[in-house]
């Protein structure tokens, strides 16, 4: 059954580095999203992409926040900047086969990113 | 601002009990709620709702959507140690294609 990859799995990194995180959606997947869940918080949407552009984004999602769609497979997310309170499980989605309009939305195994 | 709220917050049951989990929302033009199961790591997607008394039902698990009181439940009978996870609703609302989560229901199944 196809799903969605995160890599990496556990990033640790210093306030103020860049940080990307890499997303590989399910194949023929149209949407792609990314989620952040702080520890012991809700899951928060950031941001959703779409025919390679960002369709929405959360206040959350400020210029510290890209997204970008490198090649074929890939959907990244880059914090320019990371701050303390940036410390959290970052989830990748995508939704949408080209066949048909479906809402249901497919999570992979999160990134959990550590700011110290 | 739209909002999902579900109860209990956790629940500690014994193998073979049936549950009920319950989930509330305020949205703005509402179109779909959806369950996910949340184990360790990723939301795993249960079911998505969109029509009023339809009953979605997969295996031990069965949910319904009642749109004029603006609540969905998550049944699960005759439970599982493998139930064991958070149980989060989340809603579509307006033409967003973002998921607005509710606190999630902490389930566990006692042996």
């Amino acid at each position: 059954e196809p799903e969605v990859t995160q890599t990496p799995s556990h990033q640790v990194t210093q306030m103020g580095q860049e940080v990307i995180l890499r997303c590989v959606p399910i194949s023929n997947h149209l949407y792609f999203y990314w989620y952040r869940q702080i520890l012991g918080q809700k899951v928060e949407f950031l941001v959703s992409f779409y025919n390679n552009e960002i369709s929405e984004k959360s206040e959350i999602f400020d210029d510290q926040f890209s997204v970008e769609r490198p090649d074929g497979s890939n959907f990244t997310l880059k914090i320019r900047s990371t701050k303390l309170e940036d410390s959290a499980m970052y989830f990748c989605a995508s939704s949408d086969p080209p066949d048909r309009i479906s809402y249901e939305q497919y999570f992979g195994p999160g990134t959990r990113l550590t700011v110290t | 601002e739209d909002k999902v709220v579900q109860s209990p917050l956790s629940l500690v049951v014994h193998e073979g009990d049936t549950v009920t989990l319950n989930c509330s929302y305020e949205v703005t033009n509402f179109r779909s709620l959806l369950w996910y199961k949340q184990e360790k790591k990723a939301p795993t997607f249960l079911f998505m709702l969109t029509s009023s008394g339809i009953e979605k039902k997969s295996g031990r698990l069965s949910s319904i959507l009642d749109k004029k009181e603006l609540f969905s439940i998550l049944n699960i009978t005759a439970t599982q140690t493998g139930d064991s996870a958070v149980y989060l609703c989340a809603v579509f609302s307006g033409s967003a294609r973002q998921l607005t989560f509710g606190s999630g229901t902490q389930l566990t199944v006692l042996p």
